[in-house]
């Protein structure tokens, strides 16, 4: 069946290091692909989302690029702070007529380090 | 704030008993979907509702149920609990049923004794 598979985590990167958190996907047709943060005791917050090929989407600094040729969705921020420590859900929309869940990949646990 | 409501937060039960989950979705969305985090299976769909109908299954028990009410807001009924339903509850809403963004709401944590 359709899959998101995501690096494992947990990530520990110091202030302003770069970040990359790889997501690819497995599907039929092409889904809209989404990148969803949550924060400690907090629930899933959409971070950005791309709806086609080569649809970048971008919020926070963070981008993501939807490659279809590779399948991937990667996340990617040039300079991270100590707030953007949380986990990343890589997730891909369903292409069931008339239902359109998510699957999620199993989530990136990052800290951020000053 | 997403505008998506549950209640209650926290809710700590005993195995066999039955529990009762509640979400709004946000104004004007029509469709509601219920995900299940826990530590062994991360997220999963369990099932959606549109406009009062269940539009969708995914991976969810029998025991477990639920349903939308005319004024859109949506219930989620596990029953006979084992201590393995303990897990993070999202509902999330959208729209309507395509590819629209689903907004998350904060949670449920079950906690079964």
């Amino acid at each position: 069946g359709d899959s998101v598979t995501q690096m494992e985590g947990p990530v520990t990167l110091s202030e302003e290091a770069f970040l990359t958190i790889n997501c690819t996907y497995t599907a039929t047709g092409y889904p809209s692909l989404f990148w969803y943060v949550q924060y400690p005791g907090e629930g899933l917050q959409l971070l950005l989302k791309a709806t086609k090929a080569d649809d970048k989407g971008s919020n926070k600094g963070f981008e993501a690029t939807y490659r279809k040729e590779t399948t991937s969705f990667h996340l990617e921020k040039g300079s991270v702070q100590v707030s953007d420590s949380a986990v990343y859900f890589c997730a891909k929309g369903g292409s069931g007529a008339g239902s359109y869940q998510l699957t999620f990949g199993k989530g990136t646990k990052l800290s951020v380090i000053p | 704030d997403s505008g998506v409501t549950q209640t209650p937060k926290h809710l700590i039960t005993a195995t066999g008993q039955r529990v009762t989950l509640r979400c709004s979705p946000r104004s004007g969305d029509l469709s509601v979907y219920w995900y299940q985090q826990s530590l062994d299976q991360g997220l999963q769909f369990l099932i959606q509702y549109y406009n009062g109908e269940e539009r969708a299954k995914g991976n969810i028990l029998e025991r477990f149920s639920a349903q939308q009410f005319p004024d859109l807001h949506s219930e989620l009924n596990l029953s006979s609990l084992e201590l393995g339903d303990s897990a993070l509850y999202f509902c999330a809403s959208s729209p309507g049923t395509g590819r629209e963004t689903q907004y998350f709401g904060p949670g449920t944590r079950l906690l079964v004794l």
